[in-house]
Formats: C-alpha cells, sequence, structure tokens
C-alpha cells in the first residue's frame, strides 16, 4: 500500500514564523503536491514537484515556496506565517504514466497561525 | 479556464436508499475525471476515476460514476446507502495539457450525509 507520510497532524504557529511542513511517500514516486483545503474551497493547488529539485506553482503560491531535495520528500515553507494561512494542508504523490493513475493522499496538517 | 464543479454543498439521503453526487466540469480536450472520498482528519482516498471507454464505472465501496458527455457531467451514485457513506467527497479532473505531472483540478466538495 502507498503510504504518503505528513509529519505533523496539528501544528499552532504564531504570525511572522518560520514554519515546514514535511511529507514523505514510500513508492518511489515522481511527482508530490502541495494542496490547500479550505471549507467550501475545495482543495486548491499551492505547488508540485515533478523531479527532484524541480517545482512549479500552483494556483495559490503566494506565500509559500517548497523543497524536494530528495525523490521521495516534498516540504512546504511558510516563509513568515500569517492568520490567512490558517488551513489543513495535504500532501499527495503520484506516477508519472500515461494510465492517469490517481494521487495518494497523507492525512493532513491542520495548522493554526494565532 | 478549465474547472469542476459541485453544485451541492449537502446531499441527505436516507439508509438503503439510492445517492447521488453531482459534478460538471469544463475542460479543454477529452477529460479525466476522478472521484474522492474523506473521511473526518483523514486525507483523500481514491473511488474512481473515468479515462476513457464505458461511460459507467465502477469504483471501491459499491460507487459508481457515470460520464456524459453532452452535459458534462460526471455523477457519483450508489444503488443503497449506508451509514458508513457519510463524508466529504470531491470530483476531480486532470487538465488539459498538464502532462505527466497528476495535476488534478478538485471541486468544492459535497458533504453527504446518510440517515439511518
Amino acid at each position: 500500500d502507498v503510504k504518503v507520510t505528513q509529519s505533523s497532524r496539528y501544528l499552532v504557529k504564531r504570525t511572522g514564523e518560520k514554519v515546514f511542513l514535511e511529507c514523505v511517500q514510500d513508492m518511489d514516486h515522481e511527482n508530490m503536491f502541495w494542496y490547500r483545503q479550505d471549507p467550501g474551497l475545495g482543495l486548491r493547488l499551492i505547488y508540485f514537484s515533478y523531479d527532484v529539485k524541480m517545482k512549479e506553482k500552483g494556483d495559490i503560491p503566494e506565500g509559500y515556496s517548497v523543497s524536494r531535495e530528495k525523490k521521495e520528500r516534498f516540504s512546504l515553507i511558510l516563509e513568515s506565517a500569517s492568520t490567512n494561512q490558517t488551513s489543513m494542508y495535504l500532501c499527495a504523490s503520484g506516477g508519472a504514466d500515461e494510465s492517469n493513475s490517481p494521487l495518494h493522499f497523507g492525512n493532513g496538517t491542520r495548522l493554526t497561525v494565532t | 479556464a478549465q474547472s469542476v464543479a459541485q453544485p451541492e454543498d449537502q446531499v441527505n439521503v436516507a439508509e438503503g436508499n439510492p445517492l447521488t453526487v453531482k459534478c460538471t466540469y469544463s475542460v479543454s480536450g477529452n477529460p479525466y475525471l476522478f472521484w474522492y472520498v474523506q473521511y473526518p482528519n483523514r486525507g483523500l482516498q481514491f473511488l474512481l476515476k473515468y479515462i476513457t471507454g464505458d461511460n459507467l464505472v465502477k469504483g471501491s465501496y459499491g460507487f459508481e460514476a457515470e460520464f456524459n458527455k453532452s452535459q458534462t457531467s460526471f455523477h457519483l451514485k450508489k444503488p443503497s446507502a449506508l451509514v458508513s457513506d457519510s463524508a466529504l467527497y470531491f470530483c476531480a479532473v486532470r487538465p488539459y495539457g498538464s502532462g505527466n505531472t497528476g495535476k488534478l483540478i478538485f471541486g468544492q466538495g459535497t458533504t453527504l450525509q446518510v440517515k439511518p
């Protein structure tokens, strides 16, 4: 079974802090994603990566950056956390193939910025 | 712009009755469509997908979905709902031109409430 593990289930941070959200997958997937989930807005793509050290902006990249130094690990960084970044963050991974295999999601990190 | 819409925030159904969760899409080219389910405090789990072929797609937990090209819809269905089906359901589409990146665009989600 594919496992996508997010390091924290709940995080509480203060405004202005630098925040790291970590995600690890064990299926040797090329593609990894960070989504943000807010009620009524569904999931919105922040950043994704299709290879080590490669990244592309999603729909809402402002205020975020990412790092992918190893294939299995994809980190989301909030350089200076703000209250409007309070949300559920979901990491996902998927293979790069033509069969459109589904994405596999972690259980999420609920971040509260006070 | 390519998009997915789930017109209902919540669907209520009695246990044993059929259920439908609606999804419409707007994409360029042939759509690749997916349904995911999210139980409380969990990530999303894949239910089923339509890539090509038969318009009726069967998936996990007895769910199925019907692809209708003329109505640009991909509604999720189940003949007999269970209380344990109560969860948040997301429809998603792979945008045209995303290549092998696996990128998905998600709808806003529909909460399914099945009453005993």
